[in-house]
């Protein structure tokens, strides 16, 4: 149980186009999803935190225009990287969390390089 | 705010020898802590938490941890190391009731045979 699922698991695109990464809880209802960043070999950074129906609280630094978080329902999250640019390449993960607010569900995470 | 240190970022172990990462946090508040393992190109997977109770806290695959209140520490060991256990591992912590995660850097272990 408790699986996440991320999709695309990676994605090329344009300089200037947008991404969306879907992030779905399979067999739980996620009242609290969060996004990651992680460049290469480093730590994962957290973006910003998403409650369902509600809006996204981003963390200091992260620009909420260009990262769009739209959390519709209980299992779904989306993250869309506007006008993307290749300094936003990175590996982006989403994890959820339930009623035991300490424990998180990572996604498999998607992989994205903006040329 | 809470934060994580984890020092050496690559670990090399023999296979059958102990491994032993280190893990010291900096809370204000009591922490919830956590190992996560990642294999490349995917996500983390939770190997044991602690959350203020019993000290010892083991987790999958053999490994353990133990919180040490007076030494800022929740250090990762695991008795004989495995060829799979060839990945990376952060270290996390959150405060109670906030479960928003700050991670470490991150150990990748490498396992000689």
């Amino acid at each position: 149980g408790a699986v996440v699922s991320q999709h695309p698991s990676r994605v090329i695109c344009k300089s200037g186009t947008s991404v969306k990464i879907e992030c779905r809880s399979l067999d739980f209802q996620a009242t609290t999803m969060f996004w990651y960043r992680q460049f290469p070999k480093q730590s994962l950074m957290l973006m910003a935190t998403s409650n369902e129906g509600s809006k996204a609280t981003y963390e200091q630094g992260v620009e909420k225009d260009k990262f769009l978080i739209n959390h519709a329902s209980l299992t779904l999250s989306t993250l869309t990287v506007t006008s993307a640019h290749p300094e936003d390449s990175s590996f982006y993960i989403c994890s959820a969390s339930t009623d035991t607010p300490e424990t998180q569900y990572f996604g498999p995470g998607t992989r994205l390089l903006v040329l | 705010a809470q934060s994580v240190t984890q020092l050496g970022s690559h670990v090399s172990v023999s296979e059958g020898a102990l491994v032993l990462l280190r893990c010291n946090y900096s809370s204000s508040v009591p922490p919830y802590l956590f190992w996560y393992v990642q294999y490349p190109n995917q996500g983390l997977q939770l190997l044991l938490k602690y959350t203020s109770a019993a000290t010892l806290v083991k987790g999958i695959n053999g490994f353990e941890a133990e919180f040490k209140k007076s030494e800022t520490s929740f250090h990762l060991t695991k008795p004989s190391a495995h060829m799979s256990d060839a990945a990376e591992y952060f270290c996390a912590v959150s405060e109670a009731g906030n479960n928003r995660l700050a991670f470490g850097k991150g150990n990748q272990v490498v396992v000689i045979p």
